[in-house]
């Protein structure tokens, strides 16, 4: 059974860090591309940012370019996302999702880990 | 950036009766695309991935139809538990980009 645990989120100031994480389990994590994907209070889903199964490729969307650093460690199974400079409309709950091998849909999502930037 | 959008906003339809919810790309994106249920408090949940094949353990009520700009979501039958939010995906072109959500309320 595919399990993907988030832990990391709290409050944060404005301008301030937080790096959550993705316990995953029950799938050849190092062959799965991983995303993050946020959903803001009352609103849609907003994709973040994707990594390939190695480690190598990248994507973030341009609202978090420069500030938010993706990465993983396939020998623990684990996904980051770090969260540099962030800002009061970073405020969400943070999904880590599991993509299909090879197109990145989201196959499996992680039950969120809520994310407030507030002073 | 492809946006999606989705109609209607809400859709008010009664236990037993078909459901059809639609999405639009503002460019083609072939087949990659991919329709997702979420519940109050709940994550999402993958229903429909390909523009039409469904994922593993989705009943077969729900049928998703499409390719390029213009896509379905058809619920054949709808069950109490169908009630939620339903949004749509497009994986052909970075950024992903998802709809902006149908409500499907009693």
């Amino acid at each position: 059974e595919v399990q993907l645990l988030e832990s990391g989120g709290g409050l944060v100031q404005p301008g301030g860090s937080l790096r959550l994480s993705c316990a995953a389990s029950g799938f050849t994590f190092s062959s799965s591309p991983m995303s993050w994907v946020r959903q803001a209070p009352g609103k849609g889903l907003d994709w973040v940012s994707s990594i390939g199964g190695g480690g190598d490729a990248t994507n973030y969307a341009d609202s978090v370019k420069g500030r938010f650093t993706i990465s993983r460690d396939n020998s623990k199974n684990t996904l980051y996302l770090q969260m540099n400079s962030l800002r009061a409309e970073d405020t969400a709950i943070y999904y880590c999702a599991k993509n299909e091998a090879t197109t990145y849909f989201f196959e499996y999502w992680g039950q969120g880990t809520q994310v407030t930037v507030s002073s | 950036e492809i946006v999606m959008t989705q109609s209607p906003a809400t859709l008010s339809v009664s236990p037993g009766e078909r459901a059809t919810l639609s999405c639009r790309a503002s460019q083609s994106v072939s087949s990659n695309f991919a329709w997702y249920q979420q519940k109050p408090g709940q994550a999402p949940r993958l229903l429909i991935y390909g523009a039409s094949t469904r994922a593993t353990g989705i009943p077969a009520r729900f049928s998703g139809s499409g390719s390029g700009t213009e896509f379905t979501l058809t619920i054949s039958s709808l069950q109490s538990e169908d009630f939620a939010l339903y949004y749509c995906q497009q994986y052909n072109h970075w950024p992903l980009t998802f709809g902006q959500g149908t409500k499907v309320e009693i």
